[in-house]
């Protein structure tokens, strides 16, 4: 079965590191773009940006730029999302998503269940 | 920035239409995508390309788009559709989402 298995909830304080994950099953990982999604509670999505897993080659949303760092490892066909210091407004769910592109944009066409990161100030 | 928006909310009855629009600068000229998100669940692609379903997706969800707008419309809607519907554009280098709507059926 095609899937994305993300990572479980994570509860940190503001300042800690994060590195939370997202393992695809069921098709050929290294060839295909992820994406990073943001929802804060009861807010809508936010693209954070997307990486090729083959090569790394990553593009970050100017929103996301220099706030986390994307990363892969087509190996064990697994890519990660990560936080040098936290800060409580990073608690939010993150979606891992598989990113397709018709030409005229990307869009998301498989959905991780999501990782819920939590952070105290 | 590029920006899309949405009505935050729509009712509709069982068996009826509801239809859920999007609009953003020269929407028309670009591709739509959209999003449905059941309560506690992950987002699923409903709509792409403007007016595509992907597989397993009920016939029910349909697409256009005409000048700066984007519409969804769920026919002969169910209960099960209750949820929040985000659209998505690609602008410049950006992904760009929807405010959302939130679909409630009476």
């Amino acid at each position: 079965e095609v899937q994305l298995v993300q990572s479980g909830a994570e509860v940190k304080k503001s300042g800690e590191s994060l590195k939370i994950s997202c393992k695809g099953t069921g098709y050929d990982f290294a060839n295909y773009w992820i994406g990073w999604v943001r929802q804060m509670p009861g807010r809508g999505l936010e693209w954070m940006g997307i990486i090729y897993p083959g090569d790394s080659d990553t593009r970050y949303s100017p929103s996301f730029q220099g706030q986390v760092t994307m990363s892969a490892d087509e190996s064990i066909s697994t890519a990660y999302l990560q936080w040098s210091s936290l800060r409580a407004s990073d608690t939010a769910m993150y979606y891992c998503v598989s990113a397709s592109n018709n030409g005229e944009g990307w869009y998301f066409d498989l959905w991780g269940r999501g990782t819920l990161v939590s952070v105290s100030s | 920035s590029y920006e899309l928006s949405q009505p935050p909310s729509v009712s509709v009855s069982p068996g009826q239409t509801a239809s859920i629009t999007c609009s953003g600068d020269k929407l028309g000229d670009k591709s739509a995508f959209w999003y449905q998100q059941r309560p506690g669940q992950s987002p699923v692609l409903v709509i792409y390309q403007n007016s595509r379903r992907p597989s397993g997706i009920p016939e029910r969800f349909s697409g256009s788009t005409s000048g700066n707008t984007a519409t969804l419309t769920i026919s002969g809607t169910q209960a099960v559709d209750e949820g929040d519907y985000y659209c998505q554009a690609w602008d410049s280098t950006t992904v760009v989402f929807g405010t959302g709507t939130k679909v409630t059926v009476l």
